[in-house]
C-alpha cells in the first residue's frame, strides 16, 4: 500500500522546457491537489480536482496545467519552465471535497530550473 | 485577505519538556483548522484538527486549542521527544474546497 506516489523525485531543467510530475494515489480518495512549497512560503495550492473529471484553480496557477486522468492519477504540467518555478512541488489526497479532513500527502519533487 | 502565520519561527526545547506552538489566523470564517508535522526530506503528516464549534481537541500527547475571540490556534506537545524535532505547520479551511498554509514552525528538541 504506497499511499501517494510522486515522479520523479528530482528534475532539473532549463528554463523553456517543459516536463511533467506524476501522482498515483492507491487510496481510493476523491480528491487530489497539487501544492508549492518554497522557504518561508509555507505550501500554496496550485491546482486541485474535487473529483475524477474535475479540475480548479487554487492560489498561484499561472505557468501550469493539470490532468486528472482517472480516480488514481493526477498530473502536473510545466509547458515552458522558469527559475520562478524552482520549488517542491506536493501531491496530497483526501477522501472529501470541502477543504476538511486529512490530506495525505506524497514525499515531494524538488526541481529546480536553471 | 486569507493569512494565516505564526509567531516563532524557531522553537528550541529539552527534551521532555512541554511545547506550545502558536498560530495566527486571519479569516474569522474559517471553520477548521488542522496541524501538520513536516520532517526534513518528507511530504507533510497530519497530526491534529479541531472544528470552529470546538475550543480544545485532544490527541496522542497533543493538544489543540483554539481561541476565536482572538483567531489564534496553539499546538501543545506534552513531554517532547527528540522525534518530535520537525516544522510545523498550522492551516485553514476559508472555504472554497481549499486549506491556506503558515509558514511553519521549527521545533528543535535537544536530548
Amino acid at each position: 500500500n504506497a499511499g501517494v506516489t510522486q515522479t520523479p523525485k528530482f528534475q532539473v531543467l532549463k528554463t523553456g522546457q517543459s516536463m511533467t510530475l506524476q501522482c498515483a494515489q492507491d487510496m481510493n480518495h476523491n480528491s487530489m491537489y497539487w501544492y508549492r512549497q518554497d522557504p518561508g512560503m509555507g505550501l500554496r495550492l496550485i491546482y486541485y480536482s474535487a473529483s475524477e473529471g474535475t479540475t480548479d484553480k487554487g492560489e498561484v496557477p499561472n505557468g501550469y496545467n493539470v490532468s486528472r486522468l482517472n480516480k488514481r492519477e493526477f498530473s502536473l504540467r510545466l509547458e515552458s519552465a522558469a527559475p520562478s518555478q524552482t520549488s517542491v512541488y506536493f501531491c496530497a489526497t483526501t477522501q472529501t471535497s470541502g477543504g476538511t479532513g486529512e490530506l495525505f500527502f506524497g514525499e515531494g519533487s524538488r526541481l529546480t530550473v536553471l | 485577505g486569507e493569512n494565516v502565520g505564526l509567531h516563532l519561527p524557531t522553537l528550541s526545547v529539552q527534551e521532555g519538556d512541554n511545547s506550545i506552538i502558536n498560530c495566527a489566523y486571519s479569516n474569522s470564517a474559517s471553520d477548521y483548522f488542522i496541524w501538520y508535522k513536516q520532517e526534513s526530506g518528507k511530504g507533510p503528516q497530519f497530526i491534529i484538527d479541531i472544528r470552529s464549534n470546538m475550543d480544545k481537541r485532544q490527541g496522542q500527547r497533543v493538544t489543540v486549542l483554539l481561541n476565536k475571540t482572538v483567531k489564534h490556534l496553539s499546538l501543545q506537545i506534552a513531554a517532547t521527544q527528540p522525534g518530535d524535532s520537525a516544522v510545523y505547520f498550522c492551516a485553514e479551511n476559508p472555504g472554497f474546497q481549499k486549506l491556506v498554509f503558515g509558514t511553519g514552525t521549527r521545533l528543535l528538541v535537544s536530548p
